[in-house]
This record gives structure tokens, C-alpha cells and sequence, in this order.
């Protein structure tokens, strides 16, 4: 089955500091990935949309330059956590799709983030 | 715009019995899919089953099945002779069939007791 990586699974950092966490497709093309934010308890609220090569489609009510998503090539995309702060801290998941069969989306392990 | 709707926040089953989780939909596509996702403690998000809206016929996953009700726009998933591994958080969602945004139901805990 299709495979999506994160990294890192967790990150500690300093409020004002900016993160970088990593999503890749290890075993198919992406033609779009996805990056959700959960909280503890709570359904995936989808925060953007990204096609490779093109900008992002950042749903309502998210900070594109706080959340900067970059989908450089088909097996790689980075959201960037700019300034983060400590209501930034969260479980960030990515997802890819090849939009394949059954635009089944393969979703990567998560990342915890803390900002202290 | 598409909503799910799960309305069942927790529920238990004992090992070894059948519980059934609920879905309703809305939508005026015609065409969709309709997936169950687990997530369980390591919060990986892991696909059970999935439905294409134009089969009639149930889709099974060896002990998930679905009850699909496309006039009522209802999704169950029934979880035959229950484990303890099958305790995690279950997702109902949706996408249309043209479409890429998969819309997540509220979410539904269930534990399964020893």
C-alpha cells in the first residue's frame, strides 16, 4: 500500500521560533497533498490544499503566512510554522493522493507540535 | 457544502460482540465515495473500508461491514466479533467523486472492553 512519511513525529520549540515539518510520498506520486491540524479529542480540520508546483489553497479562517506549505516536487511537501507561538501547538497531519481509485487519500503518522 | 455527522461521541462494546457506529451525510452530489478511517492511540490515521455511491452492494472488510443507504444518506459500520485492538477513534468522511476536499465526521470513541 501507498506509504506517507512525516518528520519530525515530535518537535519542542521556543515560542517566536519557526518549525518546519516535512511530508513525503515514499512510494507514489502526489499530485495533491493535504495538511490537517487535530486537537486532542476532535475530528481533522483541513487547513490547506497543495498541488506540486503551484500555491496553496488555504481553507478559511487559516494564516497563509503563518502556515507557509510548500509542494516543491511530487513526493515532497513542507508546511512551515512561522513565529509559532503556544496556540499553535497541535497534532499536524499530512495526507497525498495520487487521485487514483476512490480519491483515497494515505495519510502520514502525524507530527506533535509544542511551542513552550 | 457536504456535511457528515456522527452522533455517537463514545461508545463500548465487549470483546467478541458486534457494535455498530452511525454516519449520516448530506450532500446533492450524485457521485462520491464514502470512507471509515481509524485512529487509535498512535493516532495514525488507518482506512478501513470504502464505499463507491454507485454500488447497491455493501462493501466488507473482513469483520467491518457497512450499511450503506444512499436514499437515506446513511453510512453505518458494523464491527463483527470485536477486539481489543479495534479500540481507536472512528472517522466517517466523505468526497465527491470529482472532487479532492474529504469532508470528516465529528468522530466516534470506542472502546472495546475485555
Amino acid at each position: 500500500g501507498a506509504v506517507v512519511s512525516q518528520h519530525p513525529s515530535r518537535v519542542i520549540c521556543k515560542s517566536g521560533t519557526s518549525v518546519k515539518i516535512e511530508c513525503r510520498s515514499l512510494d507514489f506520486q502526489a499530485t495533491t497533498m493535504f495538511w490537517y491540524r487535530q486537537f486532542p479529542k476532535q475530528s481533522l480540520m483541513l487547513m490547506a490544499t497543495s498541488n506540486e508546483g503551484s500555491k496553496a489553497t488555504y481553507e478559511q479562517g487559516v494564516e497563509k503566512d503563518k502556515f507557509l506549505i510548500n509542494h516543491a516536487s511530487l513526493t515532497l511537501s513542507t508546511l512551515t510554522v512561522t513565529s509559532a507561538h503556544p496556540e499553535d501547538s497541535s497534532f499536524y497531519i499530512c495526507s497525498a493522493t495520487d487521485r487514483g481509485d476512490g480519491n483515497e487519500q494515505f495519510f502520514g503518522p502525524g507530527t506533535r507540535l509544542t511551542v513552550l | 457544502a457536504q456535511t457528515v455527522t456522527q452522533s455517537q461521541p463514545e461508545m463500548s462494546v465487549q470483546e467478541a460482540e458486534t457494535v455498530t457506529l452511525s454516519c449520516t451525510y448530506d450532500t446533492s452530489e450524485n457521485n462520491y465515495y464514502l470512507f471509515w478511517y481509524k485512529q487509535p492511540p498512535s493516532r495514525q490515521m488507518i482506512l478501513v473500508i470504502r464505499q463507491e455511491a454507485y454500488k447497491q452492494q455493501n462493501a466488507t472488510e473482513n469483520r467491518f461491514s457497512v450499511n450503506f443507504q444512499k436514499a437515506a444518506k446513511s453510512f453505518s459500520l458494523k464491527i463483527s466479533d470485536s477486539q481489543l485492538g479495534d479500540t481507536a477513534m472512528y472517522f466517517c468522511a466523505f468526497i465527491e467523486t470529482s472532487g479532492s476536499r474529504l469532508t470528516f465526521g465529528e468522530g466516534t470513541q470506542l472502546t472495546v472492553n475485555p
